[in-house]
């Protein structure tokens, strides 16, 4: 496997549900993201973590609950979710925080949720 | 007000030839670094090209160049000899350095279309 990879690539569950969103790194990266892409609007940076430390939420509701826990895997626990939560979820990784301006963020295939 | 503006919601363009596609956006900081992300059906975000605001030079990447006109602000990715693996949505995003070291601001994207 290389880059980043996403499991599973869809998903369906219901309001009460509780599931889990998958993410691996193979490049070597400290630093990992979640991002929420709904239709018709721009990305929306959830969480951040360097190191295994989870350095930004940007106001994410409590119902999405991030785990980091090594610098290779990343995790997005869901429970509750509401259908307006339907979006593609994407995971990025970068090998540092602090690279600069010109650090790049390389992301996985995302994971396509409904909520019913 | 948006920090990146991408106004063609759908392009087309004939096989072969060159597209453009326009991305302008807004901050007060001197430097800060652009990028342009591709993301085909599949929904991954592959990393086409960086700009950083202080290079001298347009970047360019294969038959991907960025036209950057810093006192326009402007940024706009031309693709030249286009192919039918081309069409996909084109994101445009920036990175202030005043801003959060992690956070990439994207535009609403752009659906190009590559037409046999």
């Amino acid at each position: 496997e290389t880059g980043v990879t996403q499991t599973p690539r869809h998903l369906v569950m219901g309001m009460t549900n509780k599931k889990s969103l998958k993410c691996e790194q193979h490049l070597g990266h400290n630093a990992m993201y979640w991002y929420k892409q709904s239709a018709k609007k721009p990305l929306e940076l959830m969480f951040v973590y360097s190191l295994e430390e989870r350095v930004e939420n940007n106001s994410v509701p409590s119902r999405f609950s991030p785990e980091c826990p090594n610098s290779s895997h990343l995790f997005l626990h869901l429970h509750t979710l509401q259908p307006e939560d339907s979006a593609l979820y994407l995971c990025a990784s970068s090998q540092d925080l602090a690279g600069g301006l010109r650090e790049t963020q390389y992301f996985g295939p995302g994971t396509r949720l409904l909520v019913l | 007000a948006q920090k990146i503006t991408q106004t063609q919601p759908g392009m087309f363009v004939q096989e072969k030839e060159a597209v453009t596609l326009d991305c302008t956006y807004d901050t007060s900081d001197q430097s800060y670094g652009l990028f342009w992300y591709k993301q085909p059906s599949s929904g991954e975000m592959i990393f086409l090209i960086y700009q950083g605001s202080y290079d001298e030079q347009n970047a360019t990447e294969g038959r991907y160049s960025l036209n950057f006109q810093k006192a326009r602000k402007s940024a706009n990715l031309v693709i030249s000899a286009s192919q039918l693996g081309d069409s996909a949505m084109y994101f445009c995003a920036m990175r202030e350095v005043s801003g959060s070291a992690r956070q990439l601001t994207f535009g609403s994207g752009t659906q190009l279309t590559v037409l046999p």
